[in-house]
């Protein structure tokens, strides 16, 4: 079964650099979740999108901004990098089989970011 | 908002035995599911098994089952015959309303042979 891609696998920065993570979520799937794990911590909720629109935010910051397009990939774009970026990041995708939840959230490989 | 505690950061258990992982919550949401995800070294985040908080039975995947005391607020993941495989971060978390989910602390689970 088609799993959740996310590009690229890793990712070395320098800070105060700009980088651009991708994510395709599995087929037919129209949420897309966007995680930060740190070293040794639980991956924390960015934000997320359904049907192309924001649908919860996170803890965030500012510097990092994240869209869906038309054909429900997302894009994480995360300016002025600092040290404390460094992390994993993940994508996880999900369908809305009702109005209202629990869905269940398939993860992607991750991105592992490293700020130098 | 909700809050997911898990009380143990290291567990062990020997091969072909079954291992019980805690996880107890906290939500003021009446509709809410209940997660457990396992993460090897290598990193991904595999989803093990979901219970939602209106089924009244415990969800069950191969060798994964989650003990549910709704009224406890307790989730526990038990794998039964543990295999080598098995060692990983098993991590439980919670979706409510907000649909995002909400994550422990995580266990580390390493079977011996």
């Amino acid at each position: 079964a088609a799993g959740v891609i996310q590009s690229p696998r890793h990712l070395i920065k320098e800070k105060r650099e700009t980088a651009t993570l991708k994510c395709y979520p599995i087929p037919r799937h129209d949420t897309v979740y966007w995680y930060q794990q740190g070293p040794g911590q639980d991956p924390q909720f960015l934000i997320s999108f359904y049907e192309k629109m924001q649908s919860d935010k996170g803890s965030i910051p500012d510097r990092f901004s994240a869209q869906q397009f038309s054909d429900y990939h997302s894009e994480l774009n995360m300016s002025s990098l600092e040290l404390g970026d460094s992390a994993l990041y993940f994508c996880a995708s999900s369908l809305r089989t009702s109005a209202f939840g629990p869905y269940e959230q398939y993860f992607g490989p991750g991105t592992r970011l490293t700020v130098t | 908002a909700q809050k997911i505690t898990q009380t143990q950061p290291g567990m062990f258990v020997q091969e072909k035995e079954a291992v019980t992982l805690d996880c107890t919550y906290d939500t003021s949401d009446q509709s809410y599911g209940l997660f457990w995800y396992k993460q090897p070294s290598s990193g991904e985040m595999i989803f093990l098994i979901y219970q939602g908080s209106y089924d009244e039975q415990n969800a069950t995947e191969g060798r994964y089952s989650l003990n549910f005391q709704k009224a406890r607020k307790s989730a526990n993941l038990v794998i039964s015959a543990s295999q080598l495989g098995d060692s990983a971060m098993y991590f439980c978390a919670i979706q409510g309303g907000s649909e995002k989910l909400v994550f422990g602390k995580g266990t580390k689970l390493t079977v011996n042979p």
